[in-house]
């Protein structure tokens, strides 16, 4: 089945500075790749997504790219926020035609000093 | 629009008692997949149900069964509970199940279960 790795485990950066969290994973029938932001006691919110047609996808501070070949994605968070802090999570998900779940990595705990 | 919602929000119970677990699609969802995160982990994927049936299942024991109503609505049975029970369970909604459609998941705040 997939297996979904991801680094690192824990982050801290500077307000202001960029934050890249990498993932890797096994399936190369897989085809879509969402990240996931969860705040202490909260539900984990889909930030954004890419699917394998694209190389990269953004939205305002946030980036997502993707290598198909060498079944590799990362985030990037730009002028990152105080409100940045979460742990987030890369997931992938499977061909519908095969088995197809979402595997999440153990996610990247990000923190925002001032 | 109403987004996932799920009931309880924490739940106490001892060992081999057995739990019911509910939750509610975001609105022209007709997909409920349901997850398990314990502490520092990522969701871990229990199952998925679409048209009342379960469409993939994950490493879970058969302990682990749900349900999917015709409204959508969803429940997650787990019998004999272990003290490796506990954990927060999350269920996710989305459109098409499987087969096509939009794999896009979003998740209700979860239900805290603690098992002693």
């Amino acid at each position: 089945g997939e297996n979904v790795e991801q680094h690192p485990s824990t982050l801290s950066v500077q307000e202001g500075d960029s934050a890249v969290i990498k993932c890797t994973y096994s399936d190369s029938a897989s085809n879509y790749f969402p990240w996931y932001k969860q705040e202490l006691g909260k539900r984990p919110q889909l930030i954004i997504d890419i699917r394998s047609n694209v190389g990269e996808k953004k939205d305002q501070r946030i980036a997502v790219t993707l290598n198909k070949t060498a079944k590799h994605f990362s985030l990037h968070i730009t002028e990152t926020q105080p409100e940045d802090s979460a742990v987030y999570f890369c997931a992938a998900y499977g061909d519908p035609g095969t088995a197809s779940k979402l595997t999440f990595g153990t996610g990247t705990r990000l923190q925002v000093t001032l | 629009d109403a987004g996932v919602t799920q009931s309880p929000t924490h739940l106490i119970k001892t060992r081999g008692q057995q739990v019911t677990l509910r939750c509610s699609p975001k609105s022209g969802h007709d997909t409920v997949s349901w997850y398990q995160q314990a502490l520092g982990q990522g969701p871990q994927f229990i199952f998925q149900y679409y048209e009342e049936e379960e469409r993939q299942r994950g490493n879970f024991p058969d302990r682990f069964s749900g349900h999917q109503f015709p409204n959508y609505s969803s429940e997650l049975n787990v019998n004999a509970l272990l003290l490796g029970d506990s954990a927060l369970y999350l269920c996710a909604s989305s459109l098409g199940g499987l087969a096509g459609g939009q794999d896009t998941q979003y998740f209700g705040p979860g239900t805290r279960l603690t098992v002693l």
